[in-house]
């Protein structure tokens, strides 16, 4: 079954303080691996798109990485408006595209 | 201007009533979903219409039926609603039937539907 886990499923941490966000896969077929942030009350925001092994994207303070079993989101001294929910996505054939999401990872950064 | 913009933005109900929730994007994508988050935030796929046609369909009960009158609107129509239908509805759409060249998914704002 395709499935999408990220951990942790909390991560707090000082400003400044760098840290990695895990997202683990199985999926048949992967067309591709996004990642979004979601505010509280709000939609997902789209943030990154990776296709294949190796690839890396990077947007301010963040970079996305990708393997062929995980995708690591890495924070770089990161700030209180970087708060949010992380979400990790795969899109997959099942006879059809789709895209599964994980549950998120929520980041709480104290000033 | 809201790209994707849904309504209700909250909706507390009893069960056993019938309600819907509309949704429009001015983006000119010619396909839109209806995602279902649950109280643990997964966010689950439970309709996808690309040119008002039916592309995906989900393990939902018949008792959800999404209609879409054009391809800028999307909405979806709950019957007799249950204690477990209660969560966070997200009407998003994309670019392409697929998604696949940036897999960029534009969501709305969610609407929270309350079964008491």
């Amino acid at each position: 079954e395709d499935q999408v886990t990220q951990s942790p499923e909390a991560l707090r941490l000082q400003e400044g303080e760098s840290s990695s966000l895990n997202c683990s896969y199985t999926v048949s077929g992967l067309r591709g691996l996004f990642w979004y942030r979601q505010d509280p009350g709000k939609g997902p925001e789209f943030l990154f798109t990776l296709y294949s092994a190796g690839e890396e994207k990077e947007k301010e303070r963040l970079k996305a990485t990708l393997t062929k079993k995980e995708s690591f989101l890495h924070i770089t001294a990161p700030k209180p408006e970087d708060s949010a929910t992380y979400l990790c996505a795969v899109q997959a054939y099942t006879g059809g595209f789709k895209t599964i999401f994980g549950a998120g990872t929520r980041l709480f950064v104290k000033a | 201007d809201t790209a994707v913009s849904q309504t209700p933005k909250y909706l507390v109900t009893q069960m056993g009533n019938d309600k819907s929730i509309k949704c429009e994007q001015n983006l000119g994508h010619d396909t839109m979903y209806w995602y279902k988050q649950d109280s643990k935030k997964f966010l689950k796929i439970m309709f996808s219409y690309n040119n008002k046609e039916l592309i995906i369909n989900e393990t939902v009960p018949n008792r959800f039926s999404p209609k879409s009158p054009d391809k800028a609107h999307l909405n979806l129509h709950i019957n007799s609603l249950e204690l477990g239908d209660s969560a966070v509805y997200f009407c998003a759409s994309s670019q392409d039937r697929l998604a696949s060249d940036t897999g960029e998914l534009f969501f709305g704002e969610g609407s929270r539907l309350t079964v008491l």
